[in-house]
C-alpha cells in the first residue's frame, strides 16, 4: 500500500507557463482534495472530488482546474501560473461516507513545492 | 466564517509536557483533529475527538476538548527531539451534505535540550 503519492516533489515555473500535478491512491477513497500551504496560514482547500467523474470548487479556485477520471487519480492543472501560486501543494484523500459516526480522516501525500517566477 | 487558530510556536525542554491549544469558531463541528507535519513530508493523523467526547487519551496523548469555550488542546507527555513538528488542529464542519476540515495555520514544536 502506497497510500497517497504525489507528482512531481518539485517544480520550478515562470510565470505564464502550465503544468498539471499529478496525485494518485491504492485505498479506494471516494473523496479527493487539493490544499495549498502557505507560511503562517493553514491549509487552504482549492477543489476537491467526490467521486469518479466529479470535481467541487473548494475556499481558493481560481487559477486553478482539476479533473477525476478514473478513481484513484486526481489532477490539479495551473494553466497560466502566477507567483502568487508559489506554495506547497498537498494532495489527499477519504472514504468520507458523510454518515454520523464515521470519520471523515485525510490522509495525505508528501507534498509538491511549486516555485513560480 | 469558519475559523480556527492555534499560537504559531510553542518551545519546551525534552522531558517536559507540551500542551498545544487550539480554538474554533463553529459550534457544529463534529470530529476535531490533530495532524502532524514532520519536516519535508505530508501530514500524519495524530488523533481526533468526536465532537460529544471530553477527553481522549493514547498513550503519551491527551486530548482535551471544552466545547462550551470551542477549545480543543494537546498534551503531549514526556516531549522527545522526535516530536519536533508542526501540529494542525482541525475541525470537521457538514457542508452540504458533506464535511469540509477547516484548518488552524499550524503550531511549531520546538525541543530544547
Amino acid at each position: 500500500n502506497a497510500g497517497v503519492t504525489q507528482t512531481p516533489k518539485f517544480r520550478v515555473l515562470k510565470t505564464g507557463q502550465s503544468m498539471t500535478l499529478l496525485c494518485a491512491q491504492d485505498m479506494n477513497h471516494e473523496y479527493m482534495y487539493w490544499y495549498r500551504q502557505d507560511p503562517g496560514m493553514g491549509l487552504r482547500l482549492i477543489h476537491y472530488s467526490v467521486g469518479e467523474g466529479t470535481t467541487a470548487k473548494g475556499e481558493v479556485p481560481d487559477g486553478y482546474n482539476v479533473s477525476r477520471l478514473k478513481k484513484q487519480n486526481f489532477l490539479l492543472g495551473l494553466e497560466s501560473a502566477a507567483p502568487s501560486q508559489t506554495s506547497v501543494y498537498f494532495c489527499a484523500s477519504s472514504y468520507q461516507a458523510g454518515l454520523a459516526g464515521v470519520t471523515d480522516t485525510q490522509y495525505f501525500g508528501p507534498g509538491t513545492r511549486l516555485t513560480v517566477l | 466564517g469558519e475559523d480556527v487558530e492555534q499560537s504559531l510556536f510553542l518551545s519546551v525542554r525534552e522531558g517536559d509536557s507540551s500542551v498545544i491549544n487550539c480554538t474554533y469558531t463553529d459550534s457544529s463541528s463534529t470530529y476535531l483533529y490533530w495532524y502532524k507535519q514532520e519536516p519535508g513530508a505530508g501530514l500524519q493523523l495524530l488523533t481526533y475527538i468526536f465532537s460529544n467526547m471530553d477527553m481522549k487519551q493514547d498513550q503519551r496523548l491527551t486530548v482535551l476538548l471544552n466545547k462550551k469555550d470551542k477549545h480543543l488542546s494537546l498534551r503531549i507527555a514526556d516531549t522527545q527531539t522526535g516530536d519536533s513538528a508542526i501540529y494542525f488542529c482541525a475541525e470537521s464542519i457538514p457542508l452540504d451534505s458533506n464535511y469540509q476540515l477547516i484548518w488552524g495555520a499550524g503550531t511549531k514544536l520546538i525541543i530544547k535540550p
